[in-house]
């Protein structure tokens, strides 16, 4: 079992709509967790993260995480065609972090 | 505020070769982490330098090695390299006692 499992996609969804990404993770000693965002042959750039259950929010973007159920998920509200990219959730410590394989996400005008 | 640079931004080296990436974190932060991104597979994490030292390494053969300078830069070296390393290699680095990585744009490596 992987210790962060996250669904591929491909996500297609009309400029405008509500993007929910899921994940799961398997490894309670996991301290924080993170979401990134990877454009095509670019390095993952830091969405938000979060070492606390609850949500965070940041402009359009929402991070959730439920440690009881070892669910992260991340929202995005009015998506707009600039948001497509692979988005990747992360969990770990200082030591590591594990990431999932990424979603990836087409907002279409 | 420069951000992490990861210098050459594509290498091509025969089966066998070694070959040397190098990695410069952003300024004031002292952990510097290496990342293999292959297709399909998703980042799976290589090596973690602190403060000159290695700190925890990932699962991959020893083949896989690398180093931290005293200004923080690190450099990664793959020995005796097959088809399957091909990649693209990240570096990240972080600030101590903050959460995020920041990551930079990768030296994708072709071995053929």
């Amino acid at each position: 079992q992987k210790e962060v499992e996250q669904d591929p996609g491909p996500l297609s969804v009309p400029e405008g709509a509500i993007v929910s990404l899921n994940c799961t993770y398997s490894n309670s000693a996991f301290q924080y967790f993170m979401w990134y965002r990877q454009y095509s042959r670019k390095g993952p750039e830091l969405l938000m993260y979060t070492y606390s259950s609850g949500n965070k929010e940041d402009g359009r973007f929402t991070a959730q995480v439920d440690k009881s159920s070892k669910y992260i998920s991340l929202f995005i509200r009015d998506s707009q065609p600039s948001d497509s990219a692979t988005y990747l959730c992360a969990s770990g410590g200082y030591q590591k972090v594990t990431f999932g394989t990424g979603t990836k996400l087409q907002v279409i005008p | 505020e420069a951000g992490v640079t990861q210098s050459p931004t594509h290498l091509i080296k025969t089966r066998g070769q070694q070959a040397t990436l190098r990695c410069s974190p952003i300024s004031g932060h002292t952990s510097v982490y290496w990342y293999q991104q292959a297709l399909g597979l998703g980042l799976q994490f290589l090596l973690w330098y602190d403060e000159g030292e290695e700190r925890n390494r990932g699962n991959f053969p020893p083949r896989f090695s690398g180093r931290q300078f005293p200004n923080y830069s690190s450099e990664l070296n793959v020995n005796a390299l097959e088809l399957e390393d091909s990649a693209l290699y990240l570096c990240a680095s972080r600030k101590q006692l903050d959460y995020g990585y920041t990551f930079g744009s990768g030296t994708r490596l072709t071995v053929v």
